[in-house]
This record gives structure tokens, sequence and C-alpha cells, in this order.
């Protein structure tokens, strides 16, 4: 398995540019996440899915768009690229009922935004 | 509230143990987990330890889970160079999917 794959690993935007990011897992997970990750400042969940078709809010989703079409992508959106948006995005994926794995994640895509 | 806190830096000596602290806010908390964080990586899942345990040991690492200080610790005995990195605690529910970081403890191994 491949686990849990991201690409592009580096980007740099211009200020209203738009890109999406990728991510694909191969372990038929249900759940899947996108992230970014500011210094010293944990990771603060974008958007999440429970499945195909289904996407839900996290706790910084204003700029950005999820969709999943099917179980094993679920790329993330940016429309109109702005500097706060420069971070580090991580994608992962659980299956549902195994908490005990935590979370899968890939190796994250690092955004500038100039 | 859901807030997971950690000191941000540790520097330790090669061969000494390491002991990474986390507190956290919600009591409903059902699983409580550690992650390392290599430089230009994602996370990769250490150890985790259910709510209803006191402790947990896996070779060098001991987990203790001290639910009424909401206190979560990490201790790394023999700590490698190979072990420099950032350590992240976070927590989870049986309800919902959200998992809680903290902002991560970055830990040097000095030779």
């Amino acid at each position: 398995n491949a686990g849990v794959t991201q690409t592009p690993k580096f980007r740099i935007l211009k200020i209203g540019q738009s890109m999406t990011l990728q991510c694909t897992q191969d372990m038929n997970h249900n759940y899947m996440y996108w992230y970014r990750q500011d210094p010293g400042m944990g990771l603060k969940l974008i958007y999440y899915s429970v499945g195909a078709g289904i996407t839900d809010k996290g706790e910084v989703p204003n700029g950005y768009n999820v969709s999943r079409s099917t179980t094993e992508d679920f790329p993330l959106r940016l429309e109109l690229a702005a500097p706060s948006q420069t971070s580090v995005y991580f994608c992962a994926s659980n299956q549902d009922t195994s908490r005990s794995t935590g979370q899968y994640f890939g190796p994250g895509t690092r955004l500038t935004v100039t | 509230g859901e807030d997971v806190e950690q000191s941000l830096f540790l520097s330790v000596r090669e061969g000494d143990s390491s002991v990474i602290n986390c507190t956290y806010t919600d009591s409903s908390s059902t699983y409580l987990y550690w992650y390392k964080q290599e430089p230009g990586a994602g996370l990769q899942l250490l150890t985790y330890i259910f709510s209803n345990m006191d402790m947990k040991q896996d070779q060098r690492l001991t987990v203790l889970l001290n639910k009424k200080d909401k206190h979560l610790s990490l201790r790394i005995a023999d700590t490698q160079t190979g072990d420099s990195a950032i350590y992240f605690c976070a927590e989870s529910k049986d309800y919902g999917q959200n998992f809680v970081f903290g902002p991560g403890t970055r830990l040097s191994v000095l030779p």
C-alpha cells in the first residue's frame, strides 16, 4: 500500500491564483481530512469527509473547497489564494472503527502565496 | 473547550530520558495519541492510550495518563539522535470525527 499520497510537494502561488491540492489513499478508508499546519500552532482542521459524496467543514474552512467523488480521492481547492493561506497542508485518513490506529498522514504540501 | 497544550521545545543529551508533557481540557476524550513528525514529513502515530488506562509501555516509550489533572506524558528512554523530531499530542472522542492536536514539542537530542 502506498498509504496517503499528496501532490504537489511544493507550490508557489501569486495572490488571486487558484489551485487544487491532490490527496489519494489506497487503504479503503471512509474518513479523510485536510489540515493546515502553521508554525507553533499545531494542526487546524479545514474540511473532512466521512465517505464518498459527504463533506463537512472543520475549524478553518474559509477560502477552501473540497469534493469527495470517490473513496480514494479528496482534493482541496483554493479559489483565490491569499497570503494567509501560506502554510503546510496535510491530508489524513482513517477507518471509522479504527481509532486505535489514529490517523494516517500524507507527506504534506508546502504552499507559499506571494 | 477543546484545547491541547504542550511546551514548544525540549533539549536532552543522548542517552538521557526525555519527558514530553501535554495537557488537555476535554474530559470526554476517549483516545489520546502521540505522533512524531520528522523534518519534511507527515505525522506518524507513535502510540496511543485509551482513556480508561493509566499507563502504557511500548519498548522505549512509556505513556502516562492522569485523567484527574487531564495530563498526558510521553517518556522516551535512552534518547537517540534519531528521536529528534516534533512530537504532537492529540485527543479524540468516540463520537464525531474530530481529532484535536496540540502545537507540538520540538525535541532536540544533543550528542
